[in-house]
């Protein structure tokens, strides 16, 4: 069967600091995949997807960049934190298949930037 | 553009009350596909439901019941018989086609659901 893991489940970072989050999928290949930022009240927003190595978009112009170097790895990075930049942030997968079906998400990472 | 609105932030309920969670979305797209998530004090987003725009037929599981009506372009979720267990933020979603194989999934704000004992 398939799962997710992202990690660290909890991250304190100052600010000006870098920051890397890591996903990967294990049980499938190619798959679709994804980075939300969960901020309070504004539900989930979409940052980056994927849908296959190397090949990034960008959803929101913004202090974040992504990266895919192998097939079920994604990663979210910065350069230099801001504040702005606290929230809950999930990585999500979905199969690549013409028939649409539901995307499945890890357990997220809490990130406060004080 | 696509885009999903769930107009009640917040609501509150006595346990055992039935609850409906409203979902209104915008789309161009012919066939789309719509989804609710329930995300517990944990974080981590459950799936409950997918449903594309050609099956409008309501569907129920258990306490949980949907109805999609496409003329209102509305996705409307209900729990008979609350429990305090389905306390969560429950998300509605909709899937935007971006290449063949692929999709995005636009979530709305969520409603956060109490069910006080």
């Amino acid at each position: 069967s398939q799962t997710i893991h992202q990690w660290p489940a909890t991250l304190v970072q100052p600010v000006g600091s870098p920051l890397s989050l890591e996903c990967t999928v294990e049980g499938t290949s190619n798959p679709n995949l994804y980075w939300y930022r969960q901020a309070a009240g504004r539900g989930l927003q979409l940052l980056f997807y994927s849908v296959g190595i190397g090949q990034i978009s960008s959803e929101v112009p913004q202090n974040l960049s992504a990266s895919r170097p192998q097939d079920r790895q994604f990663i979210l990075s910065s350069k230099k934190l801001l504040l702005s930049d606290s929230g809950f942030y999930l990585c999500a997968w979905s199969p690549r298949a013409s028939m649409n079906t539901e995307a499945f998400f890890g357990q997220g990472t809490r990130l406060t930037v004080v | 553009a696509q885009k999903v609105t769930q107009a009640q932030t917040e609501i509150s309920v006595v346990e055992k009350e039935d609850v409906t969670l409203d979902c209104v979305y915008e789309t161009r797209d012919t066939t789309y596909y719509l989804f609710w998530y329930k995300q517990p004090p944990s974080g981590e987003l459950v799936f409950l439901i997918r449903r594309n725009s050609f099956d409008e037929q309501n569907e129920i599981s258990g306490r949980y019941s949907w109805n999609f009506q496409k003329s209102t372009s509305s996705f409307n979720f209900t729990i008979t018989a609350s429990q305090v267990v389905d306390s969560a933020v429950y998300f509605c979603a909709l899937s935007e086609s971006v290449t063949s194989g692929t999709y995005k999934y636009i979530f709305g704000t969520g409603t956060r659901l109490k069910v006080l004992a």
